[in-house]
């Protein structure tokens, strides 16, 4: 199946550091979604958009859906351990395809204390 | 809120036995539930949009008869790899969509199958 390109596929910081990645994809999106996934564990929503150029803050997470909806990008400020885990960005479609969400390939983030 | 567990959470079983995990929505009721695979150090992979009430929808390349889906009611949806191989050992996830229509989808902590 289709996956979206998520870049960089890995980092590893030193704790206070600022972070960011992005997804890019070759189909437009109605929605761009980015979870945390932790090692044998679900992921989990840190930020939905719904719409281009949406810019949205969840504490030290940012996030934006790109202006041609073919992009987004995820920055962490100040980086905490517990920050460390899988990063994955989402596109979902329209409801009249089943809300299908296509993954990113994932980031894996190491957070050096 | 928008809790979904998933049981088992880790199976080990036999090659060529039959293994159901079970996916339920706790506090809120799914017309849909998906189905990912993810192998190890790969994304999450859609399987199948299960509708409570009608067939299964699978994405391509997954074989139907291999990856048998029951979406019984508003809270359940089963998964059961008939026949399973090694090839079938992975991490099963879903996630489940809120009848209100709102858009996002809860995942479940994932089922860990091992298939000897």
């Amino acid at each position: 199946g289709q996956q979206l390109n998520q870049s960089p596929q890995s980092m590893f910081i030193q704790e206070g550091e600022d972070v960011s990645m992005n997804c890019t994809s070759s189909s437009i999106f109605n929605t761009w979604l980015w979870y945390k996934q932790d090692p044998g564990e679900g992921p989990v929503l840190l930020i939905a958009l719904y719409k281009a150029g949406e810019l949205t803050s969840n504490g030290r997470l940012t996030a934006q859906f790109g202006i041609t909806r073919k992009d987004s990008f995820l920055n962490i400020s100040a980086s905490i351990p517990s920050d460390v885990g899988i990063y994955f960005c989402a596109g979902q479609g329209k409801k009249s395809s089943g809300d299908k969400l296509t993954f990113g390939t994932g980031t894996r983030l190491a957070v050096r204390p | 809120g928008a809790v979904v567990s998933q049981h088992p959470s880790r199976v080990i079983c036999k090659s060529g036995t039959s293994v159901k995990i079970e996916c339920r929505s706790l506090d809120f009721q799914a017309t849909t539930m998906f189905w990912y695979r993810q192998f190890p150090k790969k994304s999450l992979m859609l399987m199948a949009t299960s509708n409570e009430g009608s067939k299964a929808t699978y994405e391509q390349g997954v074989e139907k008869d291999k990856f048998l889906i029951n979406h019984a009611s508003l809270t359940l949806s089963t998964l059961t790899v008939t026949s399973a191989h090694p090839e079938d050992s992975s991490f099963y996830i879903c996630s489940a969509r809120d009848r209100t229509g709102i858009h996002e989808q809860f995942f479940g902590p994932g089922t860990r199958l091992t298939v000897l």
